[in-house]
């Protein structure tokens, strides 16, 4: 199957920090790109959907200007949480999907602890 | 609105099988995903149905009723390793997944 690296897989930054998080297909070009959160226990809940070149499709709730995404290539996107605050501290995982996929991908995930 | 419903705990014992039912109701409908999610790990692709009957894949099988909205994960010869979160998607029209809140599978010796 098509491979998505997630970098880093664990980040501990300190309140009021930016924290940047990136996200790669290694054997595939990845025209969409999706963001979740995910608290302990819950759902996976999508807070953005971006496509190569364009801006990203927030989710109703989620702050575009905390959470800047950019996805410049189609191999990469990355999500840049902006002024953490330990209220951030989840489990983000991005997932990608390419022309020639029907389903999408998941990166390894990104354990953030914002103290 | 779009609802995904699993039931959220399971339990079963190692070598039996067992059945995670899914019902969904979403705008428009492009196909059911199961995914497997193991605790702290990103969710694994497991099986994609668009059409209605079964789709088996090893040990594993997944079912679909587009008329009753209605999915099923089958897992047999549970081994330990199978003790996960299963995760039901349904995509829309828009091609957007809808979510599931998961079942937790716990197996027992």
């Amino acid at each position: 199957g098509a491979v998505v690296s997630q970098h880093p897989s664990r980040v501990i930054c300190k309140s009021g920090t930016s924290v940047k998080i990136e996200c790669r297909s290694l054997d595939f070009q990845a025209t969409t790109m999706f963001w979740y959160r995910q608290f302990p226990k819950q759902s996976l809940m999508l807070m953005a959907t971006s496509n190569e070149g364009s801006k990203a499709t927030y989710e109703q709730g989620v702050e575009k200007d905390k959470f800047l995404i950019n996805h410049a290539s189609l191999t990469l996107s990355t999500l840049t949480v902006t002024s953490a605050h330990p209220e951030d501290s989840s489990f983000y995982i991005c997932s990608a999907r390419g022309t020639a996929h029907t389903e999408a991908f998941f990166g390894q995930g990104t354990r953030l602890t914002v103290v | 609105g779009q609802n995904i419903d699993q039931p959220t705990e399971m339990t079963a014992t190692e070598g039996a099988i067992v059945q995670i039912n899914c019902t969904y109701q979403t705008s428009g409908f492009n196909g059911l995903f199961w995914y497997q999610q193991h605790a702290g790990e990103a969710p694994t692709f497991l099986s994609y149905n668009v059409l209605d009957g079964l789709e088996e894949k090893g040990r594993f099988s997944s079912f679909l009723s587009r008329s009753k909205g209605y999915s099923y994960l089958l897992l047999k010869e549970l081994q330990m390793k199978d003790s996960a979160s299963y995760l039901c998607a349904s995509m829309d029209s828009n091609y957007q997944l809808i979510w599931g809140a998961g079942t937790k599978l716990i197996i027992k010796p």
